[in-house]
């Protein structure tokens, strides 16, 4: 069975600076990946998604992700975060049972 | 504008009541989901549907059930036999499977006094 690890639960960036949100995933074959963000009390809004092809994935807000098969990783980056950015991120992983399973969330704070 | 409503956005019970959770869509989507968030749990799917008049378990359906009559609509309701009720429900949808881009409302917060 599928599974995801975020093993940051909390990360504080300045504001500018540069961001990497870890993401892991355990599944025999390749994966669908996904970012949700969530800002607090609201629903989700994919940010990007993976499925095959080109291993470096654009998406929106300035986002991007890179899936890497050697280390079972999909970590998302921004090369320079806005104070809008403070939210909770979520990386998800599907398989072929159409579900997708989601990891426990890293919460971003920005330092102005 | 399309999207996915959830209603009502904060709902309190008594402990022992049965309660329904709305959401509806207009985003002409087959498939919907319900998800419980907790703090530092993320999301756990409690049931899916894929096409009208069929859904499926997730991982923590016991305590829950579903109706699906009708394509846009998609209600839960939390059972007294949900042990644990109070938190946060999500609603989604998406055009035909989970692996498609999954479509969010706004969520209920339900809190079990």
């Amino acid at each position: 069975a599928q599974s995801v690890t975020q093993p940051d639960i909390h990360i504080t960036v300045s504001e500018g600076a540069s961001l990497e949100l870890r993401c892991n995933y355990s599944y025999g074959a390749t994966p669908y990946l996904f970012w949700y963000v969530q800002s607090p009390g609201q629903g989700l809004q994919l940010l990007l998604k993976y499925f095959s092809g080109d291993t470096l994935v654009q998406g929106i807000k300035g986002f991007e992700a890179e899936f890497k098969r050697s280390q079972s990783s999909f970590n998302l980056r921004k090369p320079s975060v806005h104070w809008s950015d403070a939210a909770e991120y979520f990386c998800a992983v599907g398989a072929g049972d159409d579900k997708i399973i989601f990891g426990k969330g890293t919460r971003l704070h920005i330092l102005p | 504008d399309g999207g996915i409503t959830q209603s009502p956005k904060y709902l309190f019970r008594k402990e022992g009541q049965n309660v329904t959770l709305s959401c509806e869509q207009n985003l002409n989507h087959d498939a919907m989901y319900w998800y419980r968030q907790d703090p530092g749990q993320g999301l756990r799917l409690i049931y899916y549907s894929q096409i009208v008049n069929d859904f499926q378990k997730g991982d923590i359906a016991e305590g829950y059930s579903v109706s699906r009559e009708k394509k846009e609509s998609f209600p839960l309701t939390v059972t007294s036999a949900q042990k644990n009720p109070t938190a946060f429900y999500l609603c989604a949808s998406s055009q035909t499977s989970g692996l498609d881009t999954q479509y969010f409302g706004p969520g209920t917060r339900l809190t079990v006094l």
